[in-house]
């Protein structure tokens, strides 16, 4: 059973667009949300993180919009270049649980187009 | 600072071979994880271990094993691979301090 739920699987984007990726989750114990970027042949990597305190964190032209009511969070990539294509995966860690692992979603694949 | 490396990078084995793939942090990490990723599938976790001398079930153990020995290095073990473990393996660590895992570059593996 996929604890968070990522979507789309592929998305293509023209360079100077917006990108936005959705994840879902049912567990109300989750208390961080990263989100890692991977590019092929290589590992993932922190991209950029919230807190189920606040709304919105951004980072340069990456932002993270959580809504906790809803239990959904987004990444939006603000004027998406060629090098932002990637794979990207949204995760969630449970408060209290002494393994602290993540949970990942299952990853979409941005290619932003020239 | 090399952070975390992963031996080998790429391996074929026949059904029922075995082998070992070893994680090696150098930042003094407490925990370590064994991640498989297949295509939409995500990241699996495998086992993990929350310090030396410790090892515990992921979603996904079997036909694995581990061990920690020593604090910067964590193993994964195949006894005897199956096609089904055909994937890309991933090794990650993190401190006691924050929450962010760091991954290694990965191990493609290729059971036939």
């Amino acid at each position: 059973q996929q604890q968070v739920k990522q979507s789309p699987q592929s998305l293509i984007v023209q360079k100077g667009g917006i990108s936005i990726i959705n994840c879902a989750y049912e567990n109300t114990a989750f208390d961080y949300f990263p989100w890692y970027q991977q590019f092929p042949g290589k590992g993932p990597a922190l991209l950029i993180a919230i807190r189920p305190d606040v709304s919105e964190k951004k980072e340069g032209r990456f932002t993270i919009s959580f809504n906790k009511s809803a239990k959904q969070f987004s990444l939006h990539i603000m004027d998406s270049q060629p090098g932002d294509s990637a794979t990207y995966f949204c995760a969630a860690r449970q408060v209290f649980d002494p393994s602290n692992q993540f949970y990942f979603g299952t990853g979409t694949s941005l290619t932003v187009i020239p | 600072n090399a952070g975390v490396t992963q031996t080998p990078k790429f391996r074929v084995l026949k059904t029922g071979q075995s082998m070992t793939l070893l994680c090696a942090q150098d930042m003094n990490h407490e925990y370590m994880y064994w991640y498989r990723q297949d295509p939409g599938m995500g990241l699996r976790l495998i086992h993990y271990s929350v310090g030396e001398g410790t090892t515990a079930k992921g979603e996904v153990p079997d036909g694995y094993n581990v061990s920690r020995l020593k604090k910067q290095n964590f193993l994964l073990g195949l006894e005897s691979a199956a096609p089904s473990q055909t994937s890309v393996y991933f090794c990650a660590s993190r401190g006691t301090a924050a929450y962010e895992q760091y991954f290694g570059p990965g191990t493609r593996l290729t059971v036939t």
